[in-house]
């Protein structure tokens, strides 16, 4: 099966612009994540969906960061505005429940610098 | 503490055992697992273990569960090359909707 897609792979960008970052998911999987990795450190979430629907935000910084998920498939993370502290690889991950067992898989990230 | 610990750096010799190890914090986790990230890449999972098992054994992968101290170690036998990379301890946390928990990583030099 086709893995989890996410665009871009590099994002260079000034600070105060935004951005904005793709997940495609496995297909069927029902369950969505958002991780940030800053440099040195582990993932962290940021958002998670089940279906198209938030059910955990409480890591998300929602003065800057939003994100969704139309019609419970592909979902978009935007930064608006970026700070320099937002420098981090953001990872999309899918599972077709909540996490369980070997279902967590992950993209391959987009590596966000702000300059 | 309200950490995933991991130790930071491990060194070891081509063909050698390599034995990371993890201390979690949740004491009713009921999947912990183990991914490696390759530089540039993303996260691929290489084991997980059910609570419900001490331990765990996938080709040259051993993983040991101590609920008790809440450890898990991740056991490369014969290490390669190939097996240079960040390892990254994770628990999925019972009180959340599927959340991983992360340590810091440790990162693992497999030297000839």
């Amino acid at each position: 099966e086709a893995g989890v897609a996410q665009s871009p792979r590099y994002k260079i960008i000034e600070k105060r612009q935004s951005v904005a970052f793709w997940c495609n998911p496995i297909s069927g999987h029902a369950t969505l994540y958002w991780y940030q990795q800053i440099l040195g450190q582990g993932p962290k979430l940021l958002i998670q969906f089940q279906n198209n629907g938030v059910v955990d935000d409480s890591q998300l910084p929602k003065d800057r960061f939003s994100a969704e998920r139309l019609k419970g498939v592909d979902s978009t993370l935007k930064i608006q505005p970026a700070k320099l502290e937002d420098s981090a690889v953001y990872l999309c991950a899918s599972s077709p429940r909540r996490g369980q067992g070997a279902g967590y898989t992950f993209g391959s990230g987009t590596r966000l610098t702000v300059v | 503490g309200e950490d995933v610990e991991q130790s930071l750096f491990l060194s070891v010799r081509e063909g050698d055992s390599s034995v990371i190890n993890c201390t979690y914090t949740d004491s009713s986790s009921t999947y912990l697992y183990w991914y490696k990230q390759e530089p540039g890449a993303g996260l691929q999972l290489l084991t997980y273990i059910f609570s419900n098992m001490d331990m765990k054994q996938d080709q040259r992968l051993t993983v040991l569960l101590n609920k008790k101290d809440k450890h898990l170690s991740l056991r490369i036998a014969d290490t390669q090359t190939g097996d240079s990379a960040i390892y990254f301890c994770a628990e999925l946390l019972t009180d959340s909707w599927g959340k991983l928990q992360f340590g810091a990583g440790t990162q693992v030099v497999v030297t000839p």
